[in-house]
């Protein structure tokens, strides 16, 4: 079984330009969620979908970001215009609903391997 | 302040010692805690999954949660130079949201042969 793919793995541009980073998470995982590392800080949450709906997004950073989910399967993160600030590692992951929602799965978080954003 | 405190290390160790990792934590509504284990250039891989306080094992793996204290802890026996990763402390509570996770910086290990 495939895990979550991320693409690019590492993408280097120009302050003012715009990057888009695409998640494809688990097949059949309703859930997806993107997490941010900035360099030296710790891993923080941006935000969930469930399906093509965005369940949280309080941890996105400001209106320069903006995620979509269109039919539910793949995902992306549109960063523009990227700021210094924005380097850093954008994860994606991807759950089923738990059980004890009635979903079935265990509501485990499997982590896709990062999109690494370098703004020069 | 952090709501979650992790020592990042690096822990250098020689194989086969135990290895003690923590994080100190300051929200009281975390109910929920578990540990990733992260190589390097990969995600996140989740080792130990933890409700309230306790202890739960999985092979070598320990992992401890003292509530009172907003202490916990994640011991290797054996360590073996495979272990040698990133580990994250990660956290919630039923109300901040499901798998919205509050992590620790990581702990960077390194087991030397």
């Amino acid at each position: 079984e495939a895990g979550v793919t991320q693409f690019p793995s590492h993408s280097v541009i120009e302050k003012g330009q715009t990057v888009t980073l695409r998640c494809d998470p688990i097949s059949g995982h309703d859930n997806l969620y993107w997490y941010r590392r900035v360099m030296g800080k710790e891993i923080k949450f941006l935000l969930h979908f469930v399906k093509e709906s965005k369940q949280d997004e309080s941890g996105m950073p400001n209106n320069r970001f903006l995620a979509e989910r269109t039919g539910g399967t793949y995902s992306t993160l549109k960063v523009q215009p990227a700021e210094l600030e924005d380097s850093g590692v954008y994860f994606c992951a991807s759950s089923q609903t738990p059980h004890w929602t009635s979903g079935g799965g265990t509501g485990e978080l499997f982590f896709g391997e990062g999109s690494r954003l370098t703004v020069l | 302040q952090k709501e979650v405190e992790q020592d990042p290390g690096p822990l250098s160790v020689p194989e086969g010692a135990i290895v003690s990792l923590n994080c100190t934590y300051s929200n009281s509504a975390f109910q929920y805690f578990m540990w990733y284990r992260q190589y390097s250039r990969k995600g996140p891989e989740l080792l130990m999954y933890t409700y309230s306080s306790g202890n739960k094992e999985d092979g070598r793996f320990t992992a401890q949660v003292d509530k009172s204290s907003k202490y916990i802890s994640l011991f290797i026996r054996d360590s073996q130079p495979s272990d040698s990763a990133t580990y994250l402390c990660a956290m919630r509570g039923m109300n901040t949201g499901f798998q919205k996770l509050v992590f620790g910086t990581g702990t960077r290990l390194l087991v030397s042969p």
